[in-house]
């Protein structure tokens, strides 16, 4: 059973160009989350999508970047004209549930390699 | 606003004795906490989890404490191994609040060092 792909691995870009982050989750999980890592920090929280739907956004940047994850293929995270700034680590994860029930409470996400961005 | 704090940037353990990773919390609404541990290049990788109904969960070697009056929470590893270095991160996932529901929060991880 693969775990949660990322591709690239790694992705070189020049300040104005655009990056594509592609993730293929686990096999049957639905939930997908994109999280975004500067040097030296924690990981951030960007966006959690559902199949064809964005549930929450609210922590990607409104200008610039998208996120989709459709009916069949992977999730896709897009940075339009990128800047220096965007320079990070973004990492995915998926999960097959989420369990709200405080008795059998769970929120499990696992995670992908990532893909280090580096913008030139 | 760092709603979940690691203030210990690195531990350094001697290999057989035991880690104690901590991390602190100032939302109230955090009912469920995870640690995750993460080596250079890879993704975090799901270690051990722990619902606000309990105080304590354990799997193998590793254990976690949920002090919920304190909002502090600590992950104990014994006996610490060398393969254990990595840096560790503490998570949290906020009660049903609507949208944000899924994410997760995370500290600044902490870089635990096991020595021979």
């Amino acid at each position: 059973n693969a775990g949660v792909m990322q591709n690239p691995r790694h992705l070189v870009r020049r300040r104005g160009q655009e990056a594509r982050l592609r993730c293929s989750p686990m096999k049957g999980h639905s939930h997908v989350y994109w999280y975004r890592q500067l040097p030296e920090e924690g990981l951030k929280f960007m966006v959690y999508l559902q199949k064809e739907n964005i549930i929450d956004e609210s922590g990607m940047p409104k200008e610039r970047f998208s996120a989709e994850f459709p009916k069949e293929g992977p999730s896709i995270l897009r940075i339009q004209q990128v800047v220096r700034g965007d320079s990070a680590a973004y990492f995915c994860a998926s999960s097959p549930r989420l369990v709200t029930d405080r008795m059998i409470r769970e929120n499990i996400q696992y995670f992908g390699a990532g893909t280090r961005l580096s913008v030139l | 606003d760092q709603q979940v704090k690691q203030n210990s940037p690195s531990l350094s353990v001697q290999e057989g004795r035991i880690s104690i990773l901590n991390c602190d919390y100032t939302n109230s609404m955090f009912d469920y906490f995870l640690w995750y541990k993460k080596y250079p290049a890879e993704g975090p990788t799901f270690l051990i989890s722990i619902s606000s109904i309990k105080d304590k969960n354990e799997d193998g070697r590793f254990t976690v404490f949920l002090n919920k009056s304190a909002k502090h929470l600590s992950l104990h590893i014994v006996p610490s191994q060398p393969g254990d270095s990595a840096v560790y991160f503490c998570a949290a996932s906020p009660a049903d609040r609507g949208s944000t529901l899924g994410r997760l929060y995370f500290g600044r991880g902490t870089q635990l060092t096991v020595w021979p």
